[in-house]
């Protein structure tokens, strides 16, 4: 256990579904972060929340929408998604933005879009 | 802008022989550098941390790296390979400002009996 939990670790969702993911964190941090990472490439940055606001949208298409309703929890929530969007979302916070001291991660929810 | 570099992007050890997975950063200052380790389907952990004090930094499961500014890397190394090392390594570099750390690419590690 990391002080990061993600819900569900597995998900298997039908391309008209509409779904959520599930962060949570009681360490304290004030930045929280998603993460997408699929089979054979680089970690990419999907959203940068500081206190609760919004503070980086990678270019990130609109089906999926993160929420972050209080500095402990963070949402990602999933509409009409593409079987390009299966991968290993990972939620990840720090002390602050910069993320000097490094992230915690969360063990992942690993999607699955047929 | 800060970056980093994971010179192998898969290396194969056996078990009980060292361990080195090499990594250069760029940065135009003294940055905060990480190794992160993530096993298979899991989330990544933090193995160690360089914030500007000791440039040997020591970290979990036997693991450390060396920061070394005159050749920007920052290498981590292991005497004697576990098969539970087997694992994906990520390099990470912290950015000026109140930017996201950067990651690099990933090292896998294979040990073989």
């Amino acid at each position: 256990e990391t002080g990061v939990t993600q819900t569900p670790r597995h998900l298997v969702m039908g391309m008209t579904n509409k779904k959520s993911l599930k962060c949570e964190q009681h360490l304290g941090h004030n930045a929280m972060y998603w993460y997408k990472q699929s089979a054979k490439k680089p970690l990419e940055l999907m959203f940068v929340y500081s206190l609760e606001e919004r503070v980086e949208n990678n270019s990130v298409p609109s089906r999926f929408s993160p929420e972050c309703p209080n500095s402990s929890h963070l949402f990602l929530h999933l509409h009409t998604l593409q079987p390009e969007d299966s991968a290993l979302y990972l939620c990840a916070s720090s002390q602050t933005a910069r993320g000097a001291w490094g992230y915690t991660f969360g063990s992942g929810t690993r999607l699955t879009v047929v | 802008a800060q970056s980093v570099t994971q010179l192998d992007s898969h290396v194969s050890v056996s078990e009980g022989t060292p361990v080195l997975l090499r990594c250069n950063y760029s940065s135009s200052y003294s940055p905060s550098l990480f190794w992160y380790v993530q096993h298979p389907n899991k989330g990544l952990q933090l193995l160690l941390k360089y914030t500007s004090a000791a440039t040997l930094v020591k970290g979990i499961n036997g693991f450390e790296a060396e920061f070394k500014k005159s050749e920007t890397s920052f290498h981590l190394t292991k005497p004697s390979a576990h098969m539970s090392d087997a694992a994906e390594y990520f390099c990470v570099v912290s950015p000026s400002g109140n930017t996201p750390l950067v990651f690099g690419k990933g090292t896998r590690l294979s040990v073989i009996a």
